[in-house]
């Protein structure tokens, strides 16, 4: 159980190009998911939370319009990167924490990522 | 400023031995810590939590130890098989949904 899907798993594109990464929770319902960003060799740094329903919640120093956040539905939330430049390339990862199962102490969990690379 | 460390890049260790991971924190806010366990080009797989009102979680051969007073957790893995070899993150909450990961470390079991 507690299955994330992230679609897609790679993308190149060229500079200018806005990419659509998607996050499934596949066997629960999440309210809350998460997208984070990797650069080489360094730690997962959160991004921003992703509520269903409601606007995302930013990280101070991430650009908003840039990283358009959507969370539709209880299963679905999906991260824009608009307008990419080289130096958006990175690895991108979202979690979601399943929402039934109480307590603020439930892991989150992960999907498997996005390779960004803009030309 | 790096709120959760850790401080070994990487690791290597005789299959059958024992493998600690340390982490360290510097936030005394946290009350939940957390060990993923990451393949190339995967996602982080939760392996195990530990509450701060307790010192200990064990789950097969992982075990967890926190030490609030010198904020310190580590991760113990017995005995230690080669498909343990990954990249290990700690990562603390304090209350509310938001992880901070440290930088990870590496680890490399030897057959």
């Amino acid at each position: 159980g507690a299955v994330v899907s992230q679609h897609p798993s790679r993308v190149i594109c060229k500079s200018g190009t806005s990419v659509k990464i998607e996050c499934r929770s596949l066997d629960f319902q999440a309210t809350t998911m998460f997208w984070y960003r990797q650069f080489p060799k360094k730690s997962l740094m959160l991004m921003a939370t992703s509520n269903e329903g409601s606007k995302a919640t930013y990280e101070q120093g991430v650009e908003k319009d840039k990283f358009l956040i959507n969370h539709a539905s209880l299963t679905l939330s999906t991260l824009t990167v608009t307008s990419a430049h080289p130096e958006d390339s990175s690895f991108y990862i979202c979690s979601a924490r399943d929402r039934g199962r109480g307590g603020n102490n439930q892991p989150q969990h992960f999907g498997d990522g996005t390779r960004l690379s803009i030309l | 400023d790096q709120q959760v460390k850790q401080n070994s890049p990487s690791l290597s260790v005789q299959e059958g031995r024992i493998s600690i991971l340390n982490c360290d924190y510097t936030n005394s806010m946290f009350d939940y810590f957390l060990w993923y366990k990451k393949y190339p080009a995967e996602g982080p797989t939760f392996l195990i939590s530990i509450s701060s009102i307790k010192d200990k979680n064990e789950d097969g051969r992982f075990t967890v130890f926190l030490n609030k007073s010198a904020k310190h957790l580590s991760l113990h893995i017995v005995p230690s098989q080669p498909g343990d070899s990954a990249v290990y993150f700690c990562a603390a909450s304090s209350g509310t949904y938001k992880y901070i990961f440290g930088t990870g470390t590496r680890l490399k079991v030897l057959a």
